[in-house]
C-alpha cells in the first residue's frame, strides 16, 4: 500500500506570494491532517478534514486555508506569505478521525520564503 | 490549556545505558498519549501509544496520571535508536506535539 504523498517536496516562494500544497492519503483513509514543523515551534496543528468537511483548526491565521476533494485528497494554501512561514509541513492520514485510528505521515514539504 | 512538554532537546548515552525521554502534559481530562520517532530522512512515525500498553522495539513509557507524565524508557539503548523523538496529546483528534527530544547513541 502507498504511503502518503505530498507535492511539491521543496518550494521556494517570495514574500507576498501565495501557495498551495498537495497532500494524496493512503488509500482509503479519509481523514487528513496539516502540520506546520518548525526549528522553534516544533510541530503545530494546522487543520484536520474528513469528508470534505474541516472538523478541527488550529491557531493558525486565516491566510492559511485548505480543503479535501471527494477522493480525500486535501491541499493547503497559504497567502501572501511572510518569512516567518518557512517551514515543513507536514500532513497525516487516517482511516477516520478517532484516536483508535493512527495517524500516517507524509514526507513533508519545505517551503522556504525569501 | 492542552500542552506537552519535553524538557531535554537533548539526550546522548553510549550504547547498552538506559533511556529516559521526558514527556510531562497538561490536559483536562484523560489524556491519550503517544510517542513518534522520526529517524534520519525517514517520516515522523508512531513508536508506541499508552492505551497499548505495548512494547515496541525494547521502548516502553507508562501514563503517570499523578505527576502528569508520560516518559519513555529504554533499559539497554542501541545506535539504532538515534533519532528525534516526539511526545503528542491528542485532544480533539488533533496532535499536540512537544518540541521534541533528541537522543544520540554513542557506540
Amino acid at each position: 500500500k502507498a504511503g502518503v504523498t505530498q507535492t511539491p517536496r521543496y518550494l521556494i516562494k517570495t514574500r507576498g506570494q501565495q501557495v498551495t500544497l498537495s497532500c494524496s492519503p493512503i488509500s482509503g483513509h479519509r481523514s487528513v491532517s496539516w502540520y506546520q514543523q518548525t526549528p522553534g515551534q516544533g510541530l503545530q496543528f494546522l487543520f484536520e478534514y474528513f469528508s470534505e468537511t474541516q472538523r478541527n483548526k488550529g491557531n493558525f491565521p486565516g491566510r492559511f486555508s485548505g480543503r479535501q476533494f471527494s477522493n480525500s485528497r486535501s491541499e493547503m494554501n497559504v497567502s501572501t506569505l511572510e518569512l516567518g512561514d518557512s517551514a515543513l509541513y507536514l500532513c497525516a492520514s487516517s482511516l477516520i478521525p478517532g484516536s483508535s485510528y493512527e495517524q500516517y505521515f507524509g514526507p513533508g514539504t519545505r517551503l522556504t520564503v525569501t | 490549556a492542552q500542552r506537552v512538554t519535553q524538557p531535554e532537546k537533548l539526550l546522548s548515552v553510549f550504547k547498552g545505558a538506559p533511556v529516559e525521554l521526558k514527556c510531562n502534559y497538561s490536559y483536562s481530562g484523560s489524556p491519550e498519549l503517544f510517542w513518534y520517532v522520526q529517524y534520519s530522512r525517514q517520516r515522523l512515525q508512531l513508536l508506541l501509544r499508552h492505551i497499548s500498553r505495548e512494547s515496541i522495539k525494547g521502548f516502553t513509557a507508562d501514563l503517570n496520571k499523578g505527576e502528569t507524565s508520560f516518559h519513555l524508557k529504554k533499559p539497554f539503548a542501541q545506535e539504532e535508536d538515534s533519532a528525534m523523538y516526539y511526545c503528542a496529546l491528542k485532544d480533539t483528534d488533533k496532535l499536540i506535539f512537544g518540541t521534541g527530544t533528541r537522543l544520540q547513541v554513542f557506540p
